[in-house]
């Protein structure tokens, strides 16, 4: 049971280039989410996606688009990085409720130079 | 009135000390108040959480302490050792589910502690 996966752990991209953001999930969870994370300003969610076939928008997603690929699968793209989208990514899933606990991925670090 | 509002910012501690991190919320639909902890180049941790119907709650030595009135929850760590430094981040959660049918946090900015052998 390895959790929530990410892939690449680290990443550098020049301005303008795009790249897609991996994560799985093996606990059968129905929400899924992307943050990412900056330095003062905590965790600001990106896009979730409440089931399979549905996404939303969170607090910061311009420049990005997602994925739910099935119900394990979530992946965040980048179609043209800008520096303002160096970052550490952050990928979440949770079973239903609201107490249900939440469980996060490992990150992604990415710098765009 | 989304916004959680943590603080301090960082935090330094002798071992043994007993730090604490305030947060503070406007909305009054959260209804849940977990709090995770995050170690370097780690993805954060559920460490301890809280529902508005009770004032404190303790797992062994963390503890929140909860006043719904003024809309403020605290956390605790007693007899902090170093292995307890890290970022600790406050969140909440509504009653309320979005229109797809699940539940967001917003997370507070974040504490980085850090405590002295």
């Amino acid at each position: 049971n390895a959790g929530v996966t990410q892939t690449p752990k680290f990443q550098v991209l020049k301005t303008g280039q795009s790249m897609t953001l991996q994560c799985a999930q093996d606990m059968n969870h129905n929400s899924m989410y992307w943050y990412r994370q900056d330095p003062g300003m905590g965790l600001r969610l990106i896009y979730y996606s409440a089931s399979e076939g549905t996404t939303d928008k969170g607090e910061v997603p311009n420049g990005y688009n997602v994925s739910r690929l099935n119900k394990r699968e979530f992946s965040l793209r980048l179609e043209s990085a800008a520096p303002s989208q160096t970052s550490v990514y952050f990928c979440a899933s949770r079973a239903k409720l609201t107490t249900d606990t939440q469980y996060f991925g490992p990150g992604t670090r990415l710098t765009v130079l | 009135q989304q916004q959680v509002k943590q603080s301090p910012q960082s935090l330094i501690v002798q071992k043994g000390g007993i730090p604490i991190i305030n947060c503070a919320y406007e909305n009054t639909a959260f209804d849940y108040f977990p709090w995770y902890q995050q170690f370097p180049g780690k993805g954060p941790a559920l460490l301890i959480a809280i529902r508005p119907d009770v004032s404190e709650k303790k797992e062994g030595r963390f503890t929140i302490s909860f006043n719904k009135s003024a809309k403020q929850f605290s956390l605790h760590i007693m007899d902090s050792q170093p292995g307890d430094s890290a970022t600790y981040f406050c969140a909440a959660s509504s009653d309320r589910p979005t229109t797809s049918g699940t539940y967001k946090y917003i997370f507070g900015t974040g504490t980085r502690l850090k405590v002295l052998a």
